[in-house]
């Protein structure tokens, strides 16, 4: 199975800074990844599919970029609604996989 | 507007059964693959299965094959999870997710997800 590493497991930033998310996979995914965002008692929301396409209603703040095992989230300027957990997610090959998250904290 | 609702969950003692639903509305339930997802309390996301559009193809996670069973009512917008012999370890949010699609092809991504309901096995 491929295993997906997010780091750093938690970002502390201030409103307004960049944010920049990682993901590695154990082997290639090709652009096989999404990204989520998950807020406390609510469920994931889609932010990004096939490694770098917004979801539908997402902000173009947040972009994604990468392909084969390496991939990266990036939020230009973080807003006070940004501060969440973010998940990637392979679907290369079953099953697909859930990185561990990076908690995006304020400072 | 697309709505995922999911129903069915409560305490049950280990090696016991339940039930989960999932009723969907905004959107031609046929048409999409499903998908489950779970959270245990304070953890990160497991896939847990998968279902295609008319139930041919349909994938377990190891941590649950054998034990769980999905499926779907196209006729009423329905997805289930049957699941039977539970251990303290499927303790959990359980998520229902409909598939992201493209030019006709679904994948286990979770486009739209519903507001989870909880599953607490303990005796």
């Amino acid at each position: 199975e491929i295993v997906l590493t997010q780091s750093p497991a938690t970002l502390s930033l201030s409103p307004g800074e960049r944010a920049t998310l990682s993901c590695r996979a154990s082997q290639s995914v090709s652009t096989y990844l999404a990204w989520y965002q998950q807020k406390p008692g609510q469920a994931p929301r889609l932010l990004i599919y096939d490694a770098s396409n917004r979801a539908t209603g997402v902000p173009a703040r947040f972009s994604g970029s990468g392909s084969g095992t390496d991939f990266t989230l990036s939020i230009i300027s973080l807003e006070p609604e940004d501060f969440a957990v973010y998940y990637c997610q392979q679907w290369s090959n079953w099953p697909p996989l859930f990185g561990g998250g990076t908690k995006v904290e304020i400072k | 507007e697309v709505q995922l609702v999911e129903s069915g969950g409560g305490l049950v003692q280990p090696g016991g059964s339940l039930r989960l639903s999932c009723a969907a509305s905004g959107f031609p339930f046929s048409s999409y693959s499903m998908n489950w997802v779970r959270q245990a309390p304070g953890k990160g996301l497991e896939f847990i299965s998968y279902i295609s559009s008319r139930s041919t193809t349909i994938y377990y996670a190891d941590s649950v094959k054998g034990r769980f069973t999905v499926s779907r009512d196209n006729a009423n917008n329905s997805l289930y999870l049957q699941m039977n012999s539970l251990r303290d370890e499927d303790t959990a949010v359980y998520y229902c997710a409909r598939s992201y699609c493209s030019s006709g092809t679904c994948y286990a991504v979770g486009a739209y997800w519903g507001q989870g309901t909880l599953v607490t096995v303990s005796s």
